[in-house]
């Protein structure tokens, strides 16, 4: 079982509506890290978090340190939005400190 | 300006060969790194560098050496290529990775493909 663990891995919503991408993880982190990878491949950082909850536009992420859960949520979603969303935690344990652990990514199309 | 830029974009080369692939940041970042993107688009980390020193090496083949010249850069050398290394290699940058700080800078990634 990967450390960090997403849901659901592929979504498909209309334009307009929220989005909710779950992230959940076993290790213990300093940090938590939410990604956007494009279509084309680039990779942007949205957020790094290690507690309570950040907005920027129409993202918000929030972190749950107990429950080891992060969700990030899209509102009023468009077809811009369309990319991979990757959760990845930084470990704070042993010889992997500083370590991002990723998820797998979960894929959003946003449909016009 | 870019911030984190990698050379090349693209690399077809033939297995057995050796390769290097550059990267350089332009944002004063102290901390540097080269993650592995496969088919499946897992990312995974490689290496990471902080003030030119070599502060994490995951299990990865020693066909792979990380060199750093300088605090903006951060080479990624790789012999005897295998199919097996085909894949998207990233690199990013920090300003630290503890704490507060870490937030990653990525560049555009360079693809791979060994034939």
């Amino acid at each position: 079982k990967n450390e960090v663990e997403q849901s659901p891995q592929n979504l498909t919503a209309q334009e307009g509506e929220f989005i909710t991408i779950n992230c959940s993880y076993s290790v213990g982190i300093s940090a938590l890290h939410w990604l956007q990878q494009h279509p084309g491949g680039g990779i942007v950082s949205l957020f790094m978090l290690s507690s309570g909850k950040k907005k920027h536009g129409r993202l918000i992420a929030t972190i749950n340190i107990q429950e080891k859960h992060s969700s990030l949520h899209i509102t009023a979603s468009h077809p811009r939005d369309s990319a991979v969303y990757i959760c990845a935690v930084r470990s704070r344990n042993g010889g992997s400190q500083g370590n991002l652990i990723f998820g797998k990514g979960t894929k959003l199309s946003v449909k016009p | 300006d870019t911030a984190v830029s990698q050379t090349p974009k693209y690399l077809v080369t033939q297995m057995g060969n050796d390769k290097s692939i550059k990267c350089e940041q332009n944002l004063g970042h102290d901390t540097m790194y080269w993650y592995k993107q496969d088919s499946k688009k897992f990312l995974k980390i490689m290496f990471s560098y902080n003030n030119k020193e070599l502060i994490i090496n995951e299990t990865v083949p020693n066909r792979f050496s990380p060199k750093s010249p300088d605090k903006a850069h951060l080479n990624l050398h790789i012999n005897s290529l295998e199919l097996g290394d085909s894949a998207v290699y990233f690199c990013a940058s920090s300003q630290g990775w503890t704490g507060r700080l870490g937030e990653q800078y990525f560049g555009p990634g360079t693809r791979l493909t060994v034939t």
